[in-house]
């Protein structure tokens, strides 16, 4: 089966920089995006990387390591909007389906 | 700034009764998906449709969901035969704008809580 392991909370401080991981085993790769959810919200779209390395979106960067089957999103400056759930998703195939992690729900605090 | 819109907000049936979940995918996108996430629990991919056709469905979409594409907007869920374990966040999402489009960001609409009783 497939699997992505996120961890399930984190909890941090409004200004500090925060990381969430995210490794997967999964049947076949194709990139690694992150989204956002607020509590009774739609999932977000943040990021996607398909290739190693390091993208930066404003106060939001991604990582990926596809040897490593692994992938972090980093969250800079934070800010209280930011608490919310964070969810890894692999793109596995040729299709655009999306698999998703179990989230990690950040709370930020003051 | 174009959006995706579901209707309704939330959905109350009976088990065993049918239920049509409608979506309007962004203009000029061509992937369609519909995604379900149980209370406190993970987004779960359903299904993916592209040029009038299901392209992948997953083990959850078996013979009771079906989906369809009336006209040139609207996208639908069908749930012929509704269980309680259907209850659920039912999320449509669309993705690609034809030429150069980003097809690896899904927009997803706001989504309908489907409470099965």
């Amino acid at each position: 089966g497939q699997s992505l392991e996120q961890p399930s909370e984190v909890t941090a401080v409004e200004g500090a920089i925060v990381q969430i991981n995210c490794t997967y085993q999964t049947s076949g790769f194709y990139g690694l995006s992150w989204y956002q959810q607020h509590d009774g919200g739609a999932p977000t779209f943040l990021s996607y990387n398909a290739l190693d390395g390091l993208e930066e979106t404003g106060r939001f960067s991604s990582f990926l390591s596809r040897s490593d089957s692994y992938g972090y999103l980093l969250l800079q400056e934070l800010q209280m909007k930011d608490s919310a759930s964070y969810f890894c998703a692999v793109r596995m195939d040729s299709s655009y389906k999306l698999i998703f992690g179990s989230g990690t729900r950040l709370l930020v605090r003051p | 700034e174009p959006e995706v819109t579901q209707t309704p907000s939330h959905q109350v049936t009976q088990m065993g009764q049918e239920v049509i979940l409608r979506c309007v995918p962004i203009s000029n996108h061509l992937y369609f998906y519909w995604y379900r996430q149980i209370l406190g629990q993970k987004v779960e991919f359903l299904v993916s449709f592209y040029n009038n056709e299901i392209s992948e469905k997953s083990e959850i979409f078996d013979d009771q969901f079906s989906v369809e594409r009336p006209d040139g907007s609207n996208f639908t869920l069908k749930i012929r035969s509704t269980k309680l374990e259907d209850s659920a966040m039912y999320f449509c999402a669309s993705s690609g704008q034809g030429k150069g489009g980003r097809l690896d960001e899904q927009f997803f609409g706001p989504g309908t809580r489907l409470t099965v009783l």
